[in-house]
């Protein structure tokens, strides 16, 4: 099955500074790659997902890049702020619809 | 986005009780939801796949009958923890997939239901 690791588990930045989390996944059946931020004692709420037909894809501060022949997929966050501070997951799935395989999680906190 | 809503947000229980958790898809239909279990500063492990008139599909690992789960409508499904024990203290959230209609094949997950088995 489809194995999702990623790195990395904790990270500190300062405000206004860049964050970057990476994600590697095993299976190269899978197609669909979304990334959840959770904050304490709520559900993921879904920040930007990518498809294997593109590369890149950009919403305001929040990216992801996805390198399918190196089966890895990157989440970007630039200008950080205090309220970014979260806990952030990638996901793998070989269609949304279908299950996903989560990573372990990354604890981003954002110094004021 | 899309919303989905869970119920209770926390619950508490005596060892041996059962427990329901209801989770609503609000402004759309659901043909699939998911149910996940989350542990502190854990990632989130699915326990099962609930189709809508049909049975679900537990992981491996998973006691379907300790986990019932009932998806009676395209809206609703519900989680019931049978007999629960304080080793099923945790954190479970349900996710609904949102297809069809224009809007992108996704899931939006709802906000967790605390369960406390004491």
């Amino acid at each position: 099955g489809e194995n999702v690791e990623q790195h990395p588990s904790t990270l500190s930045v300062q405000e206004g500074d860049s964050a970057v989390i990476k994600c590697t996944y095993s299976d190269s059946a899978s197609n669909y790659f979304p990334w959840y931020k959770q904050e304490l004692g709520k559900g993921p709420q879904l920040i930007i997902d990518i498809r294997s037909n593109v590369g890149e894809k950009k919403d305001q501060r929040i990216a992801v890049t996805l390198n399918k022949t190196a089966k890895h997929f990157s989440l970007h966050i630039t200008e950080t702020q205090p309220e970014d501070s979260a806990v952030y997951f990638c996901a793998a799935s070989i269609s949304a619809g279908n299950q996903f395989y989560f990573g372990t999680g990354t604890s981003l906190t954002v110094i004021p | 986005g899309a919303v989905v809503s869970q119920h209770p947000s926390r619950v508490i229980c005596k060892s041996g009780t059962s427990v329901k958790i209801e989770c609503r898809s609000l402004d759309f239909q659901a043909t699939t939801m998911f149910w996940y279990r989350q542990f502190p500063k854990q990632s989130l492990m699915l326990m099962a796949t609930s189709n809508e008139g049909s049975k679900a599909t537990y992981e491996q690992g998973v006691e379907k009958d300790k986990f019932l789960i009932n998806h009676a409508s395209l809206t609703l499904s519900t989680l019931t923890v049978t007999s629960a024990h304080p080793e099923d203290s945790s954190f479970y959230i349900c996710s609904a997939r949102l297809s069809g209609g224009g809007s992108p094949d996704t899931q939006y997950f709802g906000p967790g239901t605390r369960l406390t088995v004491l």
